[in-house]
């Protein structure tokens, strides 16, 4: 099993959809990410939590909700999303929140807004 | 604001080449810098990493750094066209998550 699984891989919602990505670390990390990928655009991180506590929030839009209930898992809660959402948004976690040795990423979930 | 800069590329070497990818980052007092492998439509994979200044081999693989020039570089050994992937800098400042560069889209040709 690898170290960081995100669900769903793909998903298509429309504007007026709520829906929720998942994602579960198995490290034992202590930090856990949100990033967004576009075409040609570097990695936008969108949400930092340690140990359950977000201490980073990068300016993201309100109809995007992270969630951490434990330092294992991690969700996005989405609702009335624009097209322009469209991305590949991925999960990592860290040792820890200073990321210095790296980061583990999931294998990201392709969303679609239509 | 900290900034990771690549060349885009595509950067395109024949099969067996030594190919080499750049990478400069704007913050002096970054601490740790990664190379990561992103094959198309997949998420990035650690390759390398390096934390003092010199060079670091690992396989087919060896990291440079340059804090002086604040610069850091990947060569890729004996190039296959396996290797062919985006390549994503991302540079470490100790306390805050990773900055990562916008990559740079390596095509090895057979």
């Amino acid at each position: 099993e690898t170290g960081v699984t995100q669900t769903p891989r793909h998903l298509v919602m429309g504007m007026t959809n709520k829906k929720s990505l998942k994602c579960e670390q198995h490290l034992g990390h202590n930090a856990m990410y949100w990033y967004k990928q576009s075409a040609k655009k570097p990695l936008e991180l969108m949400f930092v939590y340690s140990l359950e506590e977000r201490v980073e929030n990068n300016s993201v839009p309100s109809r995007f909700s992270p969630e951490c209930p434990n330092s294992s898992h991690l969700f996005l809660h989405l609702h009335t999303l624009q097209p322009e959402d469209s991305a590949l948004y991925l999960c990592a976690s860290s040792q820890d929140r200073t990321d210095s040795y790296g980061s583990a990423f999931g294998s990201g979930t392709r969303l679609t807004v239509v | 604001q900290k900034e990771v800069e690549q060349n885009s590329g595509p950067l395109s070497v024949p099969e067996g080449a030594i190919a080499s990818l750049n990478c400069t980052y704007s913050d002096r007092v970054s601490q740790s810098f990664f190379w990561y492998r992103q094959y198309s439509g997949k998420s990035p994979e650690l390759i390398m990493s390096i934390y003092s200044n010199g060079d670091k081999e690992d396989g087919r693989f060896t990291a440079q750094l340059n804090k002086a020039s604040q610069y850091v570089s990947l060569l890729i050994r004996d190039s296959q066209p396996s290797d062919s992937a985006t390549y994503l800098c991302a540079v470490n400042s100790g306390n805050t998550p990773l900055v990562f560069g916008k990559g740079t889209r390596l095509s090895v040709i057979a």
